[in-house]
């Protein structure tokens, strides 16, 4: 089954606004969490990533809030650019093994 | 060197073709892996070498074969494949198995089966 649910699969937003990606876990047993970014005909790239042990960490326009009471964490890019129009996947990590079980993606596109 | 170098980087064979994907790092990474993706889906990933020892096949047919000649290459190789094969090859590699750094993804080898 999939191990880490991301919503939503698609995302329109316009330029200037803030764009917002939820992802949700069931195993407690994860410890890693990034974010990549993909554009069409390209590999993944890390974005950002976060520890459960912190609540937020920011890395310019991106951020990443992390709920772990609730086993949820999303991700914020503010002032969205239509740069920025990508599939964006979140995915986690066990603390044993080095597999990481990604989210579906969510396609976003950035509107001028 | 802050990159995965894959190749080539589109690549069509025959059902009966014998072809090989080549992926190289020069980042002192020890861990490497091949995922597979489709369109709109995430990557599936299909195996890990860690110290170039095979350490995870995630039930891959037989009729693709990896080989990790040293630290620094990691191939794929191609026989028989299905039109079904047909997706996006990723190669990545980890500073260490654990990867706590994350993945550093290639730009992948379009695979496009006949």
């Amino acid at each position: 089954q999939q191990q880490v649910k991301q919503s939503p699969q698609s995302l329109i937003v316009q330029k200037g606004g803030i764009s917002i990606i939820n992802c949700a876990y069931e195993n407690t047993a994860f410890d890693y969490f990034p974010w990549y970014q993909q554009f069409p005909g390209k590999g993944p790239a890390l974005l950002i990533a976060i520890r459960p042990d912190v609540s937020e960490k920011k890395e310019g326009r991106f951020t990443i809030s992390f709920n772990k009471s609730a086993k949820q964490f999303s991700l914020h890019i503010m002032d969205s650019q239509p740069g920025d129009s990508a599939t964006y996947f979140c995915a986690a990590r066990k603390g044993t093994g080095n597999q990481f079980y990604f989210g579906t993606g969510t396609s976003l596109t950035v509107i001028p | 060197d802050t990159e995965v170098t894959q190749t080539p980087k589109h690549l069509v064979m025959g059902m009966t073709n014998k072809k090989s994907l080549k992926c190289e790092q020069h980042m002192g990474h020890r861990a490497m892996y091949w995922y597979k993706q489709k369109a709109k889906k995430p990557p599936e990933l299909m195996f890990v070498y860690s110290y170039e020892k095979l350490s995870i096949n995630e039930s891959v047919p037989s009729r693709f074969s990896p080989e990790c000649p040293n630290s620094s290459l990691l191939n794929l190789h191609l026989h028989a494949l299905q039109p079904e094969d047909s997706a996006l090859y990723l190669c990545a590699s980890s500073l260490t198995p654990a990867a706590n750094y994350g993945y550093t993804f290639g730009s992948g080898t379009r695979l496009t089966v006949v």
